[in-house]
């Protein structure tokens, strides 16, 4: 069966702290991998993606993942957070013959304290 | 570039009654979509069309739940009757490309939070 899972649903972290998200996925088909934030009373917005290609990918915003095949995970780290990060961070996949479906992780709750 | 509009952002009704949800999808877009949220889940897509054909309605519940997309622009999503279970942010998303690319990026709307007591 095709699913997605993220296996924190609240991360507390210090400012200035390293974080990671991690986010795993069940699949036999090849996959379009994506993580998306919401900010407290804003919609999903677009964080990064991987296609293909380099396997690690970054966001404007310091964020970065990297797709590892073998372990079937999609991780989101940044090395240093700001109060600015506190959201709810999703991982979504497309599964290859999905016709842009996204299949949503239940989120991440990443809450940054001063 | 103006987002994807939606509306109401929130509603409380009663259970049994009907509700509607608007969504307006970005300029030119050719894909969109409609998705569930409950709380403590990730989204739920409900129903995706291509202009204003269905492409995929295989998790909207019809005995309750309508969805169209006239002209391929504006789209309504409806609850007919509506019950508890069904209090959730309704969330729109639209996508450029109308050849259902799977690299295609999906934008979406703030949401509609529903209550139903």
């Amino acid at each position: 069966a095709q699913s997605v899972t993220q296996l924190d649903s609240q991360v507390p972290v210090f400012e200035e702290a390293p974080v990671e998200l991690r986010c795993n996925y069940s699949s036999s088909v090849s996959v379009y991998l994506f993580w998306y934030v919401q900010y407290p009373n804003q919609g999903l917005q677009l964080l990064l993606k991987y296609l293909s290609g380099s396997t690690l990918v970054e966001s404007i915003n310091g964020f970065e993942a990297e797709f590892n095949k073998s372990q079937t995970s999609f991780h989101l780290r940044k090395p240093s957070v700001h109060i600015s990060d506190t959201a709810e961070y999703f991982c979504a996949v497309i599964f290859s013959g999905g016709y842009n479906k996204l299949i949503f992780g239940a989120g991440t709750r990443l809450a940054v304290h001063p | 570039e103006a987002g994807v509009a939606q509306s109401p952002r929130y509603k409380i009704i009663e259970k049994r009654q009907s509700v509607a949800f608007w969504c307006n999808p970005i300029s030119g877009h050719a894909t969109l979509y409609w998705y569930q949220q409950i709380l403590g889940q990730g989204p739920k897509l409900l129903i995706q069309f291509q202009n204003n054909g269905v492409v995929d309605d295989s998790q909207l519940p019809k005995d309750r739940f309508s969805a169209e997309r006239l002209k391929g622009v504006d789209s309504t999503l409806k609850i007919q009757p509506a019950k508890l279970e069904d209090s959730a942010v309704y969330l729109c998303a639209s996508s450029l490309l109308s050849s259902g690319s799977s690299t295609d990026t999906q934008y979406f709307g703030p949401g509609t939070r529903l209550t139903v007591l």
